[in-house]
């Protein structure tokens, strides 16, 4: 039982062009979201987050998008460069409860070509 | 230490054998959390610490996997008789846990690449 699904195993774009990588999720109870983001044969690094009461947030080139309705979030970057190459993870963790529980996707492999 | 440090970075083992794992939280993080992460798989929650108690063990597999924290520090994650879906990356994160924030950031180390033959 998958509670957060990133659909797309990977996602190819060109230098410069947006790239938007998908998340969704099932269980209502999730109240905080994060990107991770990791290269290979390196931990994950927290890339941005946000909280079920926002609907963006922006950190230079990367913007994140909940929509809590359709229970989905986007990750944006723009413009796309060749560094940012690497497999991003959606996370999400629940208010109350087990809030110290980070549940995540099974990631989306991001090539960005020169 | 400035990060979360895990050791070995790789291990090589036949099936049967018990190996152990080892974490360095970040210095005065008292949440310790150990993930694992099968090919074309996300990170798999395993167990959670707080200091050196573990209030959460619900995601270790099987009786195989134990865990322990002392000094409110490093971490063990022990697999006895490993099997060969054993196999797969091992990652320890560490947070702060002050107040239980939910907005909280979990650090993770760079992990183990267990390897059962």
């Amino acid at each position: 039982d998958q509670q957060v699904k990133q659909n797309s195993p990977s996602l190819s774009v060109q230098e410069g062009r947006i790239s938007i990588l998908n998340c969704d999720y099932t269980n209502s109870m999730f109240d905080y979201f994060l990107w991770y983001k990791k290269y290979p044969a390196e931990g994950p690094t927290f890339l941005i987050s946000i909280s079920s009461i926002k609907d963006k947030n922006e950190d230079g080139r990367f913007t994140v998008f909940l929509n809590k309705s359709a229970k989905h979030l986007s990750l944006h970057i723009v413009p796309s460069q060749p560094g940012d190459s690497a497999v991003y993870f959606c996370a999400a963790r629940p208010k109350s409860g087990s809030n110290y529980k980070l549940t995540f996707g099974k990631g989306t492999l991001l090539t960005v070509n020169p | 230490g400035a990060g979360v440090s895990q050791s070995p970075s790789n291990k090589v083992t036949e099936k049967g054998k018990d190996v152990e794992l080892r974490c360095d939280p970040i210095s005065g993080h008292t949440a310790l959390y150990w993930y694992r992460q099968s090919l074309g798989q996300g990170l798999e929650f395993l167990i959670y610490f707080q200091g050196n108690s573990a209030p959460d063990k619900s995601g270790l597999p099987s009786d195989r996997f134990s865990a322990e924290r002392t000094g409110g520090s490093v971490s063990t994650l022990t697999i006895q008789r490993t099997q060969q879906e054993d196999s797969a990356v091992y990652l320890c994160a560490s947070s702060p846990r002050t107040g239980g924030a939910t907005n909280e950031k979990l650090f993770f180390g760079s992990g183990t690449q267990l390897s059962v033959l």
